[in-house]
């Protein structure tokens, strides 16, 4: 199977800072990458599909200028979160489909914003 | 379109079994079933394609119906270390690649 390493696993920062959020893929090129964000006991929603060398298309709702996604090579996309606050506290996860089957996630990365 | 989970949460003891139901207003391309445990990513169980299809994994099975708008888990035999909320995931066309998971089905066994 197709390996995700997102990185760092979980991280506390102070409000009004930003946040990036790596997600690597160790054998496979992805072209896209899918980032979600879930929130204690609830799904894992969809935020934005990531695509290498172009802009990242967001979800309804979720504001981009907030969100910034790059997906500069193919085995790289990065989340930031900028000016984050209290309520943007989460457990974010990247994914990729490389072979158009199943999923393979990140590991996820725990955000506490103080 | 998210698709509709039920039940939203089940409590079993070891040995007994489960159903998780999983439906969407439109076919589907297919469904996708991921087990998640607190704190970690999901991990996958099994994908279905084709309506009318049944395929499992030891005790773990799934269906698709025919008209694939809806699909079960089947849990059998069921041991502690099914406990853990499952995801069924959707993909709405083909080359869409993109997954919209339900709501979740929380699951714990206990002894």
């Amino acid at each position: 199977g197709a390996v995700v390493s997102q990185h760092p696993s979980w991280v506390i920062c102070k409000s009004g800072t930003s946040v990036k959020i790596e997600c690597r893929s160790l054998d496979f090129q992805a072209t896209t990458m899918f980032w979600y964000r879930q929130f204690p006991k609830q799904s894992l929603m969809l935020m934005a599909t990531s695509n290498e060398g172009s802009k990242a298309t967001y979800e309804q709702g979720v504001e981009k200028d907030k969100f910034l996604i790059n997906h500069a090579s193919l085995t790289l996309s990065t989340l930031t979160v900028t000016s984050a606050h209290p309520e943007d506290s989460s457990f974010y996860i990247c994914s990729a489909r490389p072979y158009n089957t199943e999923a393979f996630f990140g590991q996820g990365t725990r955000l506490t914003v103080v | 379109q998210q698709p509709v989970q039920s039940p939203q949460a089940v409590i079993l003891r070891e040995g007994e079994d489960a159903v998780i139901n999983c439906s969407s207003s439109k076919a589907l391309y297919s469904v996708h079933w991921y087990r998640q445990k607190h704190g970690e990513a999901p991990v996958f169980l099994m994908i279905l394609l084709k309506g009318g299809e049944q395929k499992g994994h030891e005790k773990i099975s799934a269906s698709f119906n025919e008209k694939k708008q809806q699909s079960s888990l089947y849990l059998t035999a069921s041991q502690l270390s099914y406990s853990g909320t499952y995801f069924c995931g959707t993909e709405n066309g083909a080359g869409s690649y993109q997954l919209t998971f339900g709501k979740g089905t929380k699951l714990s066994v206990i002894p």
